[in-house]
């Protein structure tokens, strides 16, 4: 059974730094491309960034370019995501998910996610 | 980007109704079209993938279809489990993006 453990969120000051964990398991980590997706309170979901399996390339979007970094760790079936130079915009709820296939595509499998509330 | 344009963005119907909510692409993306069902405070749920490939598990009710830019997502009869959001997803490139999603209520 594929399983998805998002962990790290919590609340922090706008400027400050966070380093979201997923653990994953029921499946072979490194042969998937993974997700960060986002979705803010009342809002819809934005894809965030994407690693290809082996983690030596990776895909961000716009808004977070150059702020977030993806990584994985394929030893220990995790995967990260720092996240810095956080705006009171980046308040969400973050999921990890594993895509389809070994491309960036749609994803099959979704982690419960977890919270980050930016705030003074 | 590639923008996805979701209609309507709310929409009220009965057990049993059939429903269609659309998505158009801002180019094309061949049938690089999947669709998600979103329950507050849960994570999202594949449906359809490939615009018209049934996920595993998911009901038959369900269905999809289209290319190109224009897409649609069929319930045939809504069931009380079927009240909730829905999302469509462009992967035809490395920046994958959302519509704005879809919330079906009860009427």
């Amino acid at each position: 059974e594929v399983q998805l453990l998002e962990s790290g969120g919590g609340l922090v000051q706008p400027g400050g730094s966070l380093r979201l964990s997923c653990a994953a398991s029921g499946f072979t980590f490194s042969s998937y491309v993974m997700s960060w997706v986002r979705q803010a309170p009342g809002k819809g979901l934005e894809w965030v960034s994407s690693i290809s399996g082996s983690g030596s390339t990776s895909y961000y979007a716009d808004s977070v370019k150059g702020r977030f970094t993806i990584s994985r760790d394929n030893s220990k079936n995790t995967l990260s995501l720092q996240v810095n130079s956080l705006r009171a915009d980046d308040t969400a709820v973050y999921y990890c998910a594993k895509d389809d296939s070994s491309s960036v595509a749609f994803c099959d499998y979704w982690g419960q996610g977890t919270l980050v509330t930016v705030s003074s | 980007d590639i923008q996805m344009t979701q209609s309507p963005s709310t929409l009220s119907a009965s057990v049993g109704d059939r429903v269609t909510i659309t998505c158009r692409a801002s180019q094309s993306i061949s049938s690089w079209v999947a669709w998600y069902q979103q329950k507050p405070g849960k994570a999202p749920k594949l449906l359809i993938y490939k615009a018209s490939s049934l996920e595993s598990g998911v009901p038959s009710r369900f269905s999809g279809s289209g290319s190109g830019t224009e897409f649609t997502l069929t319930i045939s009869s809504l069931q009380p489990d079927d009240f909730a959001t829905y999302y469509c997803q462009q992967y035809n490139d490395f920046s994958p993006t959302f519509g704005q999603g879809t919330k079906v209520e009860i009427k």
